[in-house]
């Protein structure tokens, strides 16, 4: 069975903090992607990764850095936690061969608080 | 550039009842077209996908979706809802390459007994 995981399922950090966010698949998959859900406004991407160390900015990366060192893993780091990023934060993955390249397979989602 | 539009943040059906849960998009090029289904406290699972072909497609549990380029929708119908169909419902527009995907902003189904 496929699988996404992410370090945690809930997170309480300080404002100004230093936050990592780990997600890992076992797919084997190219593609990484975190996003950001919050109500009304469905999902937006923040980063993405097609590659090992490659990285592409998604629709609201400020505030937002990610890390790819090995290919089943994707980091999101958030440099100095601000309160506006408190939200719940989902990675996913997906395979790069054409034809199931838009099947994207999610993690259960990390729901960080910012105080 | 494109972009998608639930219509109803909220819909309730009875047992037994249709679902008809409803997305419009907008895009330049020729859309693929997705939606996603959100159970509690878990991540979003793909339901059904459109590419290219048969513009009626069929997913997991029952549902289905009919891609209209005319009337720019892909709603997404049940025959018969199930209690374990209460979720939030996504519908999303991709990109050809498969990175930037759009979400909208969901859909929470309520069922009744």
């Amino acid at each position: 069975d496929v699988k996404v995981t992410q370090s945690s399922r809930y997170l309480v950090k300080r404002t100004g903090e230093k936050v990592f966010l780990e997600c890992v698949q076992d797919m084997d998959h190219e593609n990484m992607f975190w996003y950001r859900q919050d109500p009304g406004l469905g999902l937006r991407l923040i980063y993405f990764s097609y590659d090992v160390k490659m990285k592409e900015k998604g629709d609201i990366p400020e505030g937002y850095s990610v890390s790819r060192e090995k290919k089943e893993r994707f980091s999101l780091i958030l440099e100095s936690a601000s309160t506006n990023q408190t939200s719940m934060y989902l990675c996913a993955s997906s395979p790069a061969r054409s034809g199931r390249r838009y099947e994207q397979y999610f993690g259960p989602g990390t729901r960080l608080t910012v105080t | 550039a494109q972009s998608v539009t639930q219509l109803g943040s909220h819909v309730s059906v009875s047992e037994g009842a249709l679902v008809l849960l409803r997305c419009n998009y907008s895009s330049s090029v020729p859309p693929y077209l997705f939606w996603y289904v959100q159970y509690p406290n878990q991540g979003l699972q793909l339901l059904l996908k459109y590419t290219t072909g048969a513009t009626l497609v069929k997913g997991i549990n029952g549902f289905e979706a009919e891609f209209k380029k005319s009337e720019t929708s892909f709603h997404l119908t049940k025959p018969s809802a199930h209690m374990s169909d209460a979720a939030e419902y996504f519908c999303a527009v991709s990109d050809s390459g498969g990175f930037k995907t759009i979400f909208g902003a969901g859909t929470r189904l309520f069922v009744k007994a």
